[in-house]
C-alpha cells in the first residue's frame, strides 16, 4: 500500500553543509508534520503544514531548519550550516484530519541523520 | 505548552504478564489522548486513543483509562507477547495542530 514515503532514509554529512530531506504524503491527507527524534527524547514537533494555510512554524528550533510543501503534497525539510546536534531521526507524518484531534498521523519510517 | 510524561522508561514482562503505561500531562485544557507503538526502524503507528468525554477504551488486549482530575492516563496491555515488544509512545492535544509526546517506553516481553 501507499504508505508515507521518506527519502533518504539515511544521510551522513559533514558539519557545516546543508541537507535536504524529503516527505510524500498519503495521497489525499491534507496535513503533513515533521517531527525529530532525538536518541532517548519524545517526538519533537518542528513544522505542520494543512491545505494552503500558512504553516505553524514554532517548533523549529533554529532559522537553519526550514521547510516548504509544494502543491499541497510533497514536503522538504531543509537543515543549513548542519551541527553534530541535529543527528537524529526525522518523521513525516500526514492526517486526513485539519488538527491532530481529528485524524491519526500516518507517520513515515524516517530519515536518519549523522552529522559528523 | 503541554508537558507529557511517561514513566517507567523500561518495562520487562514476562510473557503472558500484563503491562502498564503511566503518562501524565500538564494542560487541563488536552482532551485527545493517543499512544503510538514503533517497532525498530519504523515509523511510529497509532494502536488506540481515547478522548476527555470518556474514562476507558477497549480494544482487544490493550486498554487506556484517562484520569481527568489527577491528569493522567494509562496503557494496560494484557496476555502480553513477544511482538508486543517494541517503544510506545502517549501523546496529549488540545486541539491546535500538534500533538506532545512523552519520552516513550520500552517493552520488553521475556519469551
Amino acid at each position: 500500500g501507499a504508505g508515507v514515503s521518506q527519502s533518504p532514509s539515511n544521510k551522513v554529512t559533514e558539519k557545516g553543509k546543508d541537507v535536504e530531506l524529503r516527505c510524500d504524503p498519503i495521497s489525499g491527507h491534507t496535513a503533513l508534520y515533521w517531527y525529530r527524534q532525538s536518541l532517548g527524547q519524545g517526538l519533537e514537533f518542528l513544522i505542520y503544514f494543512q491545505g494552503n494555510s500558512a504553516p505553524d512554524k514554532s517548533g523549529l528550533p533554529s532559522d537553519r531548519f526550514s521547510a516548504e510543501r509544494t502543491g499541497g503534497s510533497v514536503s522538504t525539510l531543509t537543515i543549513q550550516r548542519t551541527q553534530q546536534e541535529d543527528s537524529a531521526v526525522y518523521l513525516c507524518a500526514s492526517s486526513f484530519g485539519s488538527t491532530a484531534n481529528t485524524g491519526e498521523l500516518f507517520f513515515g519510517e524516517g530519515s536518519r541523520l549523522t552529522v559528523l | 505548552g503541554e508537558n507529557v510524561e511517561q514513566h517507567p522508561s523500561t518495562l520487562s514482562v514476562q510473557e503472558g504478564d500484563s503491562a502498564v503505561i503511566k503518562c501524565t500531562y500538564s494542560d487541563s485544557a488536552s482532551n485527545y489522548f493517543p499512544w503510538y507503538k514503533q517497532e525498530l526502524g519504523k515509523g511510529p503507528q497509532l494502536i488506540i486513543d481515547i478522548r476527555s468525554n470518556v474514562g476507558e477504551k477497549k480494544d482487544q488486549r490493550i486498554a487506556v483509562t484517562l484520569n481527568k482530575t489527577a491528569k493522567h492516563f494509562s496503557l494496560h496491555i494484557t496476555e502480553t507477547q513477544p511482538e508486543d515488544s517494541a517503544v510506545y509512545f502517549c501523546a496529549a492535544s488540545d486541539g491546535n495542530n500538534r500533538l506532545a509526546f512523552g519520552k516513550g517506553n520500552q517493552v520488553v516481553v521475556i519469551p
